[in-house]
């Protein structure tokens, strides 16, 4: 069975610029969650969303914006990039209400410039 | 003050070593309870959950949870070189709105030297 998967895997983007990262959750699981992970900050919660509908959402502005498909394929999409933006952004999917069981996907690094 | 805390170690131990790793959380609505790891530049991986306070076992690893105290341990036995890796705590509150939203702490770095 597939993992979690994350596109691309390395970014390297300039300041003001708009970024797409896209995730691939496990096949038949319908929940998609984003996450931020710095060394200062550790792992933070981004969003979720479970069959097409933004469930909960974290303490980002509103530069951080997602979606999610009917395939449960998720986009999450940061507009106006900053340099404090660069990190390394993990997708985990779960297979139902309740996301006790989380797979996470190996991350895409975003350096911004 | 974080809502989770992690001592970030590093912490080193000899090959066979019994591992401890804890948090401690401040938010008395958390009612799951993971553990992950993570290897460098690698996403996290889960190693169990548990639901409200006890324990559990899976091989080398038993999760505990004390909900009165507010504080997880991870035990981990006979520890092996390819143990070494960054673990993180997680917690999450389903009730309400929080569905879907695990609190991390910030990961203990462990080394196992042969």
């Amino acid at each position: 069975k597939a993992g979690v998967t994350q596109t691309p895997r390395y970014l390297i983007k300039t300041r003001g610029q708009q970024v797409t990262l896209s995730c691939s959750p496990i096949s038949g699981h319908r929940s998609v969650s984003w996450y931020q992970q710095t060394p200062g900050q550790g792992l933070q919660f981004l969003f979720e969303y479970f069959s097409e509908t933004q469930r909960n959402k974290g303490n980002f502005p509103g530069r951080f914006s997602g979606r999610q498909f009917s395939n449960s394929r998720s986009e999450m999409n940061v507009s106006t990039l900053e340099l404090g933006d660069s990190a390394l952004y993990l997708c985990a999917s779960s297979p139902g209400l309740l996301n006790t069981e989380a797979f996470f996907g190996q991350g895409t690094r975003l350096t911004v410039v | 003050q974080k809502e989770v805390e992690q001592d970030p170690g590093p912490l080193s131990v000899p090959e066979g070593a019994i591992v401890s790793l804890n948090c401690t959380y401040s938010n008395s609505a958390f009612q799951y309870f993971m553990w992950y790891r993570q290897y460098s530049r690698k996403g996290p991986e889960l190693l169990m959950y548990t639901y409200s306070s006890g324990n559990k076992e899976d091989g080398r690893f038993t999760a505990q949870v004390d909900k009165s105290s507010k504080y997880i341990s991870l035990f981990i036995r006979d520890s092996q070189p390819s143990d070494s890796a960054t673990y993180l705590c997680a917690m999450m509150d389903a009730g309400g709105t929080s569905y879907g939203k695990l609190t991390f702490g910030q990961g203990t770095i462990l080394t196992v030297h042969p």
